[in-house]
């Protein structure tokens, strides 16, 4: 039952730059939210962005939501190493069923 | 991981031999799931409960059982019918189901 799908699947960049993923999924949402996993750990709560956003900002993390294109991007400015870690968005669809992950993105910043 | 906490770290599992991996929590959380990942995969939901003494199966229940006795536990038995149990798995919580995702630390099953 996938519903999200992360592009690229990996990404290196240096430290400094900014990184994007993006998450595409197929049906209607009310909410999308973005996770972090660090390798061989439990996955943690970034960020939630409702149907009704079209941005959200946390920090160093930017969220866009482009709901006719079924879309969302996840920025971080200004990367450091500490962000190497997986990615993954998640949605909510209509019903009372559990979020659905996609596969994620694999984020390497090179100090 | 704070509030959900999973037992043990790694674990051990015999051919033929059942195995039960621990998830508690703390954070009056009525829904808990269960995740196996892959190496450098997604998630793929086991089973999930929205409410104590009841549960659901997910995308890949096969070879596997869980309990909800207690709203604090939701213990996962990976049985000698999963042959290829090899993974790591992940417990989460929520306040109810479509809410933000709690995680433990997870738990590496190899086979011996």
């Amino acid at each position: 039952s996938q519903q999200g799908e992360e592009d690229p699947q990996a990404l290196s960049i240096q430290e400094g730059e900014n990184a994007t993923m993006n998450c595409s999924y197929k049906t209607s949402i009310n909410n999308l939210q973005w996770y972090r996993q660090n390798s061989g750990r439990g996955l943690v709560h970034l960020i939630l962005i409702r149907s009704n956003e079209r941005e959200k900002h946390s920090g160093r993390l930017r969220v866009t939501l482009d709901t006719s294109k079924k879309s969302s991007s996840l920025l971080i400015t200004a990367s450091r190493a500490a962000d190497t870690a997986s990615y993954f968005c998640a949605t909510d669809t209509s019903g009372n069923t559990p979020l659905v992950f996609g596969k994620g993105t694999r984020l390497s910043v090179i100090a | 991981d704070g509030g959900i906490t999973q037992s043990p770290k790694y674990l051990f599992r015999k051919e033929g031999q059942n195995v039960t991996l621990s998830c508690e929590q703390n954070l009056n959380h009525d829904a808990m799931y269960w995740y196996r990942q892959d190496p450098g995969q997604g998630l793929r939901l086991i089973y999930y409960s929205q409410i104590v003494n009841d549960f659901q199966k997910g995308d890949i229940a096969e070879g596997y059982s869980v309990s909800r006795e207690k709203k604090e536990s939701f213990p996962l038995t990976v049985t000698s019918a999963q042959k290829n149990p090899t993974a790591f798995y992940l417990c989460a919580s929520s306040q109810a189901v479509q809410e933000t995702q709690y995680f433990g630390p997870g738990t590496r099953l190899l086979v011996l």
